[in-house]
Formats: C-alpha cells, structure tokens, sequence
C-alpha cells in the first residue's frame, strides 16, 4: 500500500503571499494518478488537480501542481483569504487502491 | 449539471446494518465509476469503495466483507450497505464521481451524509 505525507502539518501565510505545500510517496506513483483536493470548514472536498498538473474545471490559474515520481507539489500563488482550507493530495493504485495524505491545514493571516 | 446527493446517515448501534443511498443527476451512473468515501470526525479522508460502470467491486480492507457497494441503474442512484458496523466506521460518508476515461481521482462530490455508531 502507497502511504503518502504531507507536509507542512500546517502553514499560516498572508494574503498575497505564495503557499507551496509537499506530498511524498512510500513508493513511486504515476503522475496521471495523482490529484489535489481543497476541503473547507463544513464542506465536501473539491477537485483542483489531475494527473499531477492539470487543474480541473473552474479552478484559477493560481493553482498549479507539478512534481512526479514520488514527490509532488501543490502551489498557489497570491493567496486569498478564500483559499483558507484543508488541502489534501491522492493516489491510485493498483487493485485498485485509492489512498488519500493526511492533509496540510493552510491559514490565512 | 452534475449532481450527488447522499440520504441514509443516522444513529446506529455496534453491530447494526445501515444502507446510504447517493442520488445522481446530471449523468448516468451506469457510465460512470462511483466511489464511497468517508471522514471521521476532526481527521483526514479515507477511500471505502468504487464500482465501476461494469459492475466490478473493489473494497478497502477496512469495509471488505461488511460493506457492499451497488447501484441501481433505473434509479441512476448508488447505494452503501453496510453491516456489522463498528466505533471506528462512525464517519460522513461521501458520494464522489470518478471519470470513466480516468480512474485516478474523484471529480465531483455530495454533501456527504453522516454515520454515528453509538450504543
């Protein structure tokens, strides 16, 4: 099973300001097999990356992804106070096999 | 539009059986891959199940042989049955579409519908 961390734990940034938060693979994933999620207080995750770099519909180009093999990188740049969330990334594997980081809380100052 | 809603959740004691159901509307579920996937209170997410438009089943090992995954194709609704429910279920369950052309990753979510195992 592919346990994937996140890190920072938590990050606490100001408006303006660029967030870059890590998830690194127990093994190596493929880079179409891993996405990005944002999870605000009280609502159900939302899609913002695919295949590692591709963002999904609706999201703003502040949001990139990048990284492959068994280090990836969501980035977004010029924060908001809207973009104050629980971040998640997730890997598909074999099985087939779904797991899910333990997620990177990002406070807005 | 593209559209999960989850009913089902509720109070149940250790050991009883719950069935969520997730309706959809905005596609057909009988195209689709639809996975469970659940968040105990206060932690992070965790994978439960996924069929696929096929009909195959797969199952995280900590549900395997308690939950079943179905759908009802008439209905276009996905349903979680889930039986000899433990503490450690207790948990919103979410809904979540997976693409059919990529089956890495969920690109539309319910609202979610919360499990309390409680006695």
């Amino acid at each position: 099973e592919i346990v994937l961390t996140q890190s920072p734990g938590t990050l606490s940034l100001s408006p303006g300001e660029r967030a870059t938060l890590s998830c690194r693979a127990s093994q190596s994933v493929s880079s179409s097999y891993l996405a990005w999620y944002q999870q605000k207080r009280g609502q159900a995750p939302r899609l913002l990356i695919f295949g590692a770099s591709s963002r999904a519909t609706g999201i703003p180009d502040r949001f990139s992804g990048s990284g492959s093999g068994t280090d990836f990188t969501l980035t977004i740049s010029r924060l908001e106070p809207e973009d104050s969330a629980v971040y998640y990334c997730q890997q598909y594997g074999n099985s087939p096999r779904y797991s899910f980081g333990q997620g990177t809380k990002l406070e807005i100052k | 539009e593209v559209q999960l809603v989850e009913t089902g959740g509720g109070l149940i004691q250790p050991g009883g059986s719950l069935r969520l159901s997730c309706a959809a509307s905005g596609f057909s579920v009988s195209s689709n891959y639809l996975s469970w996937v659940r968040q105990a209170p206060g932690t992070g997410l965790e994978w439960v199940s996924v069929i696929y438009s096929g009909g195959s089943a797969y199952y995280a090992d900590s549900v395997r042989g308690r939950f079943t995954i179905s759908r009802d194709d008439s209905k276009n609704t996905l349903y979680l049955q889930m039986n000899s429910l433990r503490a450690d279920d207790a948990a919103v369950y979410y809904c979540a579409r997976v693409p059919s052309t990529n089956p890495g990753y969920f690109d539309s979510w319910g609202q979610g519908t919360l499990v309390t195992v409680s006695s």
